[in-house]
């Protein structure tokens, strides 16, 4: 089974600074889909950035990349020039390309933008 | 509709009660998907739907929960004598197609509090 795995709880960040968030995960499928999302306390899920196992290249949105290492299993968020409405939870998941495409959500990073 | 919306967006249930949490998909969309989110924790994936058909309920917690989707729109995800440890936000979110890696798009959530 997939598991995904978010070890930093809280973490924050000055606002214009850069912060790293980890994900590591586990399958022993080939090919997926990595996903960012975050959750302001409306709990709504807003899609950050995705990343298919199968490019190579990193995906960028913005402010937002991802350091995407296959062989690690490890999928980090970057977001550069912090702003304050970045401040939510940001939960990092997995999709299978095989069965329902139901996603695999890590435990969630609280991220805190200081003015 | 603009997005997926969820009614009601609060519940308070006493212990016993039988709740129905209604989910109104983006117009046209294949994919329903339920998922259940307790505090603290990331999104747990209920059941999915492709159109009317029910694929995949592997994620329901037990033989209280029950979804539908009959006209292959709206859902209701039911649960019969509640508990409290079904305490926890409701997630509906639904994508155009059943294919994967379309973007799935989440409404703002049920709340669900069992007292």
């Amino acid at each position: 089974a997939q598991t995904v795995t978010q070890s930093q709880p809280e973490m924050s960040v000055q606002e214009a600074e850069t912060v790293t968030l980890s994900c590591t995960y586990d399958t022993s499928e080939s090919n997926y889909y990595l996903f960012w999302y975050k959750q302001p306390p409306s709990r709504q899920m807003i899609l950050v950035i995705r990343q298919e196992a199968y490019k190579q290249q990193n995906a960028t949105e913005n402010r937002f990349s991802v350091n995407f290492q296959k062989a690690a299993k490890s999928f980090s968020l970057k977001i550069s020039d912090s702003q304050l409405g970045d401040t939510a939870m940001y939960f990092c998941a997995f999709m299978s390309t095989s069965g329902t495409y139901k996603y695999i959500f890590g435990t969630g990073t609280r991220l805190k933008v200081l003015a | 509709g603009a997005g997926v919306s969820q009614s009601p967006r609060y519940k308070v249930a006493k212990r016993g009660q039988d709740v129905a949490l209604r989910c109104d998909p983006i117009s046209g969309h294949v994919s329903l998907f339920w998922y259940q989110q307790a505090l603290g924790q990331g999104p747990e994936f209920l059941t999915y739907f492709q159109n009317e058909a029910q694929l995949d309920k592997s994620g329901l917690p037990s033989d209280r929960f029950f979804a539908e989707r009959p006209e292959g729109s709206v859902s209701t995800l039911k649960i019969q004598r509640t508990q409290q440890e079904d305490s926890a936000v409701y997630l509906c979110a639904s994508s155009q197609t059943g294919s994967s890696g379309n973007t799935i798009y989440f409404g703002e959530g049920s709340w669900l509090t069992v007292v």
